[in-house]
């Protein structure tokens, strides 16, 4: 299984645009990137997913470098309401628990 | 569709109790996962399912067992209840195929008294 990092956590605020980076040097090539989001008390929620280049959708784009070493989750003008862990997994080719190894994420904290 | 269902939301157990948590998908999905996230951590995967029959271990299976008799349910049984069991419980599915995204049910919250 590819072992991811992130930053812990992450201040910012609103308005603001919010890279989180995550590195993944061991990326298998049948790989996918996946970003999760988690509110307190909730289960996490799939945001954007990518294997190459770059993935936009209406939350979020994924930036992803040729080398596929890492991975870059864009949050465009946030709000109050982003402030949630965010988790990136890497795997996920289709075996069953491939890939699904979830770190501590980056927790990130948006003001006013 | 009501996605990934958990019951209970809630639930206080003494010491060398024993409880079922259960989960139920009615998206057909044939992959099914348990974990547990500790306060300030990540997810930890207890046990997973690929199919109707079959399971497998996850991290941290000790203190856990599970059956998967149908597609849709994957309850998990806690035998000798410890309070390293205190944790937040979630079950989880996706289709078959790569690149599926994971669904999450709300989470069960246990506490071991």
């Amino acid at each position: 299984l590819a072992k991811t990092t992130q930053p812990i956590s992450m201040d910012s605020y609103e308005g603001q645009e919010v890279n989180i980076t995550c590195s993944h040097n061991n990326i298998a090539t049948n790989d996918y990137i996946t970003w999760y989001q988690q509110f307190p008390s909730q289960g996490p929620r799939f945001i954007i997913q990518g294997y190459k280049t770059k993935v936009t959708n209406e939350v979020a784009s994924l930036f992803i470098p040729a080398d596929r070493k890492s991975s870059t989750l864009s949050l465009p003008r946030v709000s109050l309401s982003d402030t949630a862990v965010y988790y990136c997994l890497v795997g996920d080719s289709g075996g069953g628990a491939d890939g699904l190894t979830f770190g501590k994420g980056t927790h990130l904290i948006i003001q006013p | 569709n009501a996605g990934v269902t958990q019951t209970p939301k809630f639930r206080i157990l003494k010491i060398g109790q024993s409880m079922t948590l259960q989960c139920a998908q009615d998206m057909n999905h044939n992959y099914m996962y348990w974990y547990r996230q500790d306060p300030g951590m990540g997810l930890k995967l207890i046990y997973y399912s690929v199919g109707a029959g079959i399971t497998d271990k996850g991290e941290v299976p000790n203190g856990y067992n599970v059956s998967r008799s149908t597609t849709e349910d994957f309850p998990l049984r806690l035998e000798l209840a410890a309070p390293s069991q205190t944790s937040v419980y979630f079950c989880a599915s996706r289709d078959t195929g790569g690149g599926e995204k994971l669904f999450f049910g709300s989470g069960t919250q246990l506490s071991v008294l």
